[in-house]
């Protein structure tokens, strides 16, 4: 079956503007979250969302938010980007919360802000 | 915060040789753990799991360890081949999962 899906793969965009982050997990997972990998920090957890609920949420500003619909597509968005959210932004599903089994990752968005 | 930690961020290793890949985590509460490997330019791949309630877990030529008194988890791949070659995190869930930076893992021919 198909794996988690992300698009765009890649964008470039300039400092102040906002994106939108589009994730489609696996046929019949309900969970979706979120990171932010850079070199730097690693993985970071922005958000989760089971049954188009936000479960859990990281330390990350307002400008960073997301959405999951009735489907469990979900999408994140940027607003007023910052040359420092530069990064791979990485969705992962799971069938039911995180930590109650495997988490499949998809390939990313990797984000460039000028 | 959290703190996931890996002991070496970078290994390498023989060919046909055993890896082992060191992490340290700081939430005593967290009570599941999972190695996950990125190849380049490919999101994490889930390879093993382990729950609090066990100290070793074993998978096809990987195993996990895990000691609570101390903290650490560790992956041992045997008979490392070129294609383990990679980054290799660790993670740790209490209410959110927490990622280590990674070691990348290089596999000598």
């Amino acid at each position: 079956k198909a794996g988690v899906t992300q698009t765009p793969r890649y964008l470039i965009k300039t400092r102040g503007q906002q994106v939108t982050l589009s994730c489609s997990p696996i046929s019949g997972h309900r969970s979706v979250s979120w990171y932010q990998q850079t070199p730097g920090q690693g993985l970071q957890f922005l958000f989760e969302y089971f049954s188009e609920t936000q479960r859990n949420k990281g330390n990350f500003p307002g400008r960073f938010s997301g959405r999951q619909f009735s489907n469990s597509r979900s999408e994140m968005n940027v607003s007023t980007l910052e040359l420092g959210d530069s990064a791979l932004y990485l969705c992962a599903s799971s069938l039911g919360r995180p930590n109650t089994g495997e988490l499949f990752f998809g390939e990313g968005s990797r984000l460039t802000v000028l | 915060g959290e703190s996931v930690g890996l002991h070496l961020p970078t290994l390498s290793v023989q060919e046909g040789d055993n890896s082992i890949i060191n992490c340290a985590y700081s939430n005593s509460a967290s009570d599941y753990f999972i190695w996950y490997k990125q190849e380049s330019g490919k999101g994490p791949q889930f390879i093993i799991d382990i729950r609090s309630n066990m100290d070793k877990r074993q998978g096809q030529r990987v195993t996990v360890l895990l000691n609570k008194t101390v903290k650490h988890l560790s992956l041992q791949i045997a008979a490392t081949q070129p294609g383990d070659s990679a980054v290799y995190f660790c993670a740790e869930f209490g209410n959110q999962f927490y990622f280590g930076t990674g070691t990348s893992l290089t596999v000598i021919p």
